[in-house]
C-alpha cells in the first residue's frame, strides 16, 4: 500500500514566522509531488508542484524535494493569518495515473 | 473554482434514492477524477478517466457508478447509498501525457448527506 505521511498538527506559528511542513512518501517510483492548501469547507487548491530534487520557490512558498530520503517539504515565509489552513501533500503513482494524498497538516498562524 | 465546476453543491438523499453528481472542466484537460473526502481521512481516489476511458476503480462499491461521456464531463451516479457514504465528493481534472502526471485542479465539491 503506497502511502504519504504527514504530521496532522496543528502546527502553530506567529505571524511573520516561517512555517515548515513536512511529508514522506513510500513509493520510490514517484516522480511528481504536489502541495495543496485546503480551507475549512472548501476544496483543495494547488500551491506548488515539484518534480526534481532541490528547491523550487514561488513567492513566499518554497517546496523542497529529496528523492533519496523520500521527503518533501513546504516552507511558508512571512506567514500570515490567511495561511491558516490544512496543507495536503500528494505524490503521483509510478504510472502517473493517480495522486496519493496524505491526511494533511493543519497550520494555524496567530496575529 | 471556475476551471472545474460541480453541481449540486449540497445534496441530501435517502438511502433508497437515486441521484447524480455532475462535474465539468473548462481547462482542456484529458483526465478527470472522482475523490471522496471524509473527516479525519485522506482524500480517497474513487475513479480515474483518461481520454474518456476508465483507468482506475479503487474498489469502489457498485452503488457508485461513474460516467464520462466526453473529456469535459464526468458524472457520478448514486443509488441505495449508506449513511457512511456521507462525505465531500470532489471532482478534479489534469493533463496526462504518457506516464507524466501533471497538476490536478479540483472543483468546489458536493457535500453529500445520506439520511
Amino acid at each position: 500500500q503506497k502511502e504519504v505521511e504527514q504530521n496532522s498538527g496543528p502546527l502553530s506559528v506567529p505571524e511573520g514566522a516561517i512555517a515548515s511542513l513536512n511529508c514522506t512518501y513510500s513509493d520510490r517510483g514517484s516522480q511528481s509531488f504536489f502541495w495543496y492548501r485546503q480551507y475549512s469547507g472548501k476544496s483543495p487548491e494547488l500551491i506548488m508542484s515539484i518534480y526534481s530534487n532541490g528547491d523550487k520557490e514561488d513567492g513566499r512558498f518554497t517546496a523542497q524535494l529529496n528523492k533519496a530520503s523520500q521527503y518533501v517539504s513546504l516552507l511558508i515565509r512571512d506567514s500570515q493569518p490567511s495561511d491558516s489552513a490544512t496543507y495536503l501533500c500528494a505524490s503521483a503513482n509510478q504510472a502517473g495515473t493517480a495522486l496519493i494524498f496524505g491526511k494533511g497538516t493543519t497550520l494555524s498562524v496567530s496575529s | 473554482e471556475t476551471g472545474v465546476t460541480q453541481t449540486p453543491r449540497h445534496l441530501v438523499m435517502g438511502m433508497t434514492n437515486k441521484k447524480s453528481l455532475k462535474c465539468e472542466q473548462h481547462l482542456g484537460h484529458n483526465a478527470m477524477y472522482w475523490y471522496k473526502q471524509s473527516a479525519k481521512k485522506p482524500l480517497e481516489l474513487m475513479f480515474v478517466y483518461n481520454f474518456k476511458e476508465q483507468t482506475e476503480n479503487n474498489s469502489v462499491p457498485s452503488r457508485f457508478s461513474p460516467e464520462c461521456p466526453n473529456s469535459s464531463h464526468l458524472f457520478l451516479h448514486l443509488h441505495t447509498l449508506q449513511p457512511e457514504d456521507s462525505a465531500l465528493y470532489l471532482c478534479a481534472s489534469s493533463q496526462v501525457s504518457g506516464t507524466s502526471s501533471y497538476e490536478q485542479y479540483f472543483g468546489p465539491g458536493t457535500r453529500l448527506t445520506v439520511t
